[in-house]
């Protein structure tokens, strides 16, 4: 595609449900990136992958986070027992080469937890 | 950990004006990037302009341009003829040069711009 996409773009869930949110990065792009954003706050960094390793997670801000990236391409964040600080906006970004190259990022899901 | 700090929440400039946006970082490393990026609302964030900590000159982009001064560790950004599709919430972010972990962005809290016509 022409640039990173996610989907939903926005989902509402009630406390305790599980969501899971896709990334679906520019094709080619090695590096894979998701940062979570409070309202009115910048990004902050979740998880890296490098293809369908995941390098790092020491942003993830508990263990009813995680994230894959199976194939490479392809990503999904998955909340177990959504809670209400967990709304925000999840960001992806990817990058062809994450040392020099650009991320770019996605237009965001926005996760309202009820 | 390295930390970036944007001190001005809002700011506002008349079309055609210029503009300049703040940002502090401390780090102790000693090569490292620097970037300004664009989120207008409900769009996705684009980069602006990027900034490698062993060059000197400073990068400018059209109408972008930044100030940086590495021993005071600042890293402005000056918008010159603003037009009304500068509007949106600007962040500076700091990445490191090595690899691994380092390779994320850390962020500022941002600088919504307005630009009264």
């Amino acid at each position: 595609g022409a640039g990173v996409s996610q989907s939903p773009r926005y989902k509402v869930a009630k406390r305790g449900q599980d969501v899971a949110l896709r990334c679906d990065p520019i094709s080619g792009h090695v590096s894979l990136f998701w940062y979570q954003q409070a309202l009115g706050q910048g990004p902050e960094f979740l998880t890296y992958f490098q293809n369908e390793a995941q390098l790092d997670k020491s942003g993830l801000p508990s263990d009813r986070f995680f994230a894959e990236r199976p194939e490479g391409s392809v990503s999904t964040l998955k909340i177990q027992r959504t809670q209400q600080e967990d709304s925000a906006v999840y960001l992806c970004a990817s990058s062809f080469s994450a040392g020099v190259g650009e991320q770019f990022f996605g237009p965001g899901t926005r996760l309202t937890v009820l | 950990a390295q930390t970036v700090t944007q001190s001005q929440p809002e700011m506002s400039v008349q079309e055609a004006e210029t503009v300049t946006l703040s940002c502090t970082y401390d780090t102790s490393e000693s090569d490292y990037y620097l970037f300004w990026y664009k989120q207008p609302p409900s769009r996705q964030m684009i980069l602006v302009i990027r900034q490698e900590a062993y060059k000197q000159q400073n990068a400018t982009e059209n109408r972008f341009s930044v100030n940086f001064q590495k021993a005071a560790k600042s890293f402005s950004l000056k918008i010159s003829d603003s037009q009304l599709g500068d509007a949106a919430m600007y962040f500076c972010a700091y990445r490191s040069l090595g690899g691994g972990s380092n390779y994320k962005l850390t962020f500022g809290k941002g600088t919504l711009l307005t630009v009264n016509p």
